[in-house]
């Protein structure tokens, strides 16, 4: 299966927006989701594991969620602000073989 | 703390091979799956496979199945991703991760540029 982003989103400081993930076959809450944020020259880092679980350091300003009947796994970004500029991955499991989304490049503007 | 710390940038012509190394420290290095994952250059990530460091057992994505190798030395805690027959799309940055947690990539090392050139 193929994880869906979109390409781009943009919001203001302060808003919030959501991030969504679509898997193409197959039920989403099948395999746990994962979310990454990348930012310009870095290595990227984990923001969400197991759908909805935040690692420790993770500010709770990001959350994660899922949805069966959309086949689509959110991320949800509130208070925004300009740091969280970057690029953000939603990765899943197909069995024994890792599934990564195309990316969404987040611009607060 | 848990950290990977990655080889240098490596420079190879076409057809070549390349060997990048990963050496893991701050935990115990056969307890969890390592991941090979890399970025071609303004482009998302793209997934080559994992191993097992402590059977060496491994997943390859099948895109790459005849052209990466990944095995590790345990007495080192060190990782290591062979790819062979490089063309110039494998110009990329590549990373291992720790898998943890559910997460394939928990804990990521800072990337190995990789430049395949004539």
């Amino acid at each position: 299966f193929m994880l869906t982003q979109p390409h781009s989103v943009s919001e203001s400081p302060g808003k919030t927006v959501i991030i969504s993930c679509t898997r193409s076959s197959g039920n989403i809450a099948s395999s746990s989701v994962q979310w990454y944020q990348q930012r310009p020259g870095s290595a990227p880092t984990i923001l969400i594991y197991n759908n909805d679980k935040r690692p420790s350091g993770v500010p709770d300003r990001f959350s994660g969620s899922i949805d069966d009947s959309s086949r689509s796994a959110s991320l949800t970004i509130s208070g925004l602000l300009t740091g969280d500029e970057a690029d953000y991955y939603c990765q899943s499991f197909d069995g024994s073989y890792v599934v990564f989304g195309g990316g969404t490049k987040l611009t607060v503007l | 703390q848990p950290q990977l710390v990655q080889s240098g940038a490596e420079e190879r012509g076409p057809g070549a091979s390349v060997r990048v190394s990963c050496k893991a420290s701050g935990y115990t290095f056969t307890t969890y799956d390592i991941h090979w994952v890399r970025q071609a250059p303004g482009q998302g990530l793209e997934w080559l496979g994992w191993m097992n460091p402590n059977s060496g057992y491994t997943v390859t994505a099948q895109k790459f199945q005849d052209r990466v190798t990944m095995d590790r030395d345990i007495p080192t805690t060190t990782a290591y991703l062979e790819l062979t027959s490089l063309t110039y799309e494998d110009t990329a940055i590549y990373y291992c991760a720790k898998e943890e947690r559910t997460a394939a990539a928990y804990l990521w090392g800072q990337g190995t540029l990789v430049i395949v050139s004539s």
